[in-house]
């Protein structure tokens, strides 16, 4: 295992479109988060699962946005109805149990454009 | 509203320099306090992570100070390499996981 990974690793897509990004979290790690990054700023908290549960929700998801962690391992962040403003760098990060301070692995990131 | 400011915003420096990045921050319960290194169009990579008790950490030519006191930290970058062009991030947790990211510094290393 290298390593976080997502997938796709670029989105163009039109205005009022859904997407869909899939995390894949270093094999064991049982947390995983999702950030969203724009241009020159630092990554923003989305939300949080241990495991299967979604612990936590920034209040930056809005309702158009839904994350899953189904079965503990992947997870996938799907925004409906896409807008402009919803251009930007989503970053899926894991760390493993048991383990402080819980040191986050970042994956590459995806960078969606929404024209 | 915890918050973590970064300055320079960016620099240039040439290669085999020193460089140093400051960090103050507002975030309160203190837990631990990070650097990343972003490379353009990547996720962020962790390059030092401090607890409270730590006031340095080193990580082969990147060297991290903590002053929790001022709540205030640096990083040093020490003979610095073309590689080391990427923007430098600082972030700070409350808690377990909870992290709040500055804007980060871009280093930019010219030859």
């Amino acid at each position: 295992d290298t390593g976080v990974s997502q997938d796709p690793r670029h989105k163009i897509t039109k205005r009022g479109q859904n997407v869909t990004f899939r995390c894949d979290p270093i094999s064991e790690h049982n947390r995983l988060y999702w950030y969203r990054q724009t241009l020159g700023q630092g990554p923003e908290f989305l939300t949080y699962f241990q495991n299967e549960a979604q612990l936590e929700k920034s209040r930056l998801l809005s309702d158009r946005f839904s994350a899953e962690r189904p079965k503990g391992s992947f997870s996938t962040l799907e925004i409906q109805r896409t807008e402009q403003g919803d251009s930007a760098m989503y970053l899926c990060a894991s760390s493993p149990r048991d383990r402080s301070p819980y040191e986050q692995y970042f994956g590459p990131g995806t960078r969606l454009t929404v024209t | 509203k915890n918050q973590v400011e970064q300055s320079p915003q960016s620099l240039i420096i040439l290669e085999g320099k020193n460089c140093t990045l400051q960090c103050n921050y507002t975030v309160s319960p203190f837990s631990n306090l990070r650097w990343y290194k972003q490379d353009t169009g990547r996720g962020p990579v962790s390059l030092t992570i401090m607890t409270f008790s730590e006031n340095t950490k080193s990580n082969g030519r990147y060297t991290a100070t903590l002053d929790a006191d001022t709540k205030q930290s640096s990083l040093h970058i020490t003979a610095s390499q073309l590689s080391d062009s990427a923007s430098y991030i600082c972030v700070v947790s409350d808690d377990d996981y909870k992290l709040s990211f500055g804007a980060g510094t871009t280093v930019t290393v010219r030859a």
